[in-house]
């Protein structure tokens, strides 16, 4: 099978532009969750899409917000960027169903605010 | 809030040492992972440990959960440059979901 897949890989935005994250999840799998990764924070929970539906969601602003379409593919957007928001955005597909959640990470997507 | 502290943060040492990083927690957690993750790359999952008390080895590594299910352990024998890299453990407290909660991480660097 086909692991995470994210794209881009690489991007450069500025300060008060939107950006807008995909990842492909692993074929079977109906759970999608994302984190952001900063050397300071370590890797932090952004929110969880399951069946299309937000499941849980983490402490960060409105800014940030995602959505997940019915092939179990899922998009995340960050609005009105600020310098902070430079990191590395991870996502994590599961397949979910058994009693405890094994999460496979794609490579992430590198984001810098200028 | 539940939260994971990893210790030791950053660990070097010579090729052919043994060592063990250590993942705490006042929380009880359903399931735990580690990963490893490389620089620019997302976290790859080595094992999961789902039972209080539970010893998992993957080669020369050894994992072990807690019996409370609060802490987790992960013990490199004869350690090798190839075992470079970021470990992280990551719990899963709220039941079958898709939250993570990530320790610090502990850097190694295992010098040839």
């Amino acid at each position: 099978k086909a692991g995470v897949t994210q794209t881009p890989r690489y991007l450069i935005k500025t300060r008060g532009q939107q950006v807008t994250l995909s990842c492909s999840p692993i074929s079977g799998h109906r759970s999608v969750s994302w984190y952001q990764q900063t050397p300071g924070q370590g890797l932090q929970f952004l929110f969880e899409y399951f069946s299309e539906t937000q499941r849980n969601k983490g402490n960060f602003p409105g800014r940030f917000s995602g959505r997940q379409f019915s092939n179990s593919r899922s998009e995340m957007n960050v609005s009105t960027l600020e310098l902070g928001d430079s990191a590395l955005y991870l996502c994590a597909s599961s397949q979910m169903g058994g009693h405890y959640n094994e999460q496979f990470f794609g490579p992430g997507t590198r984001l810098t605010v200028l | 809030t539940q939260l994971l502290e990893q210790s030791p943060q950053f660990l070097s040492i010579q090729e052919g040492e043994n060592l063990t990083v250590y993942c705490n927690s006042s929380s009880v957690f359903s399931s735990l992972q580690w990963y490893r993750q490389e620089p620019g790359e997302g976290p790859v999952l080595l094992v999961t440990v789902v039972t209080g008390g539970e010893v998992k080895k993957l080669k020369r590594l050894t994992f072990q959960f807690g019996d409370a299910r609060k802490d987790s352990s992960l013990h490199i024998t004869a350690a090798q440059p190839g075992d470079t890299g970021l470990y992280l453990c990551a719990g899963n407290g709220s039941g079958n979901t898709g939250k993570l909660i990530f320790g610090q991480g502990t850097t190694l660097q295992v010098k040839p």
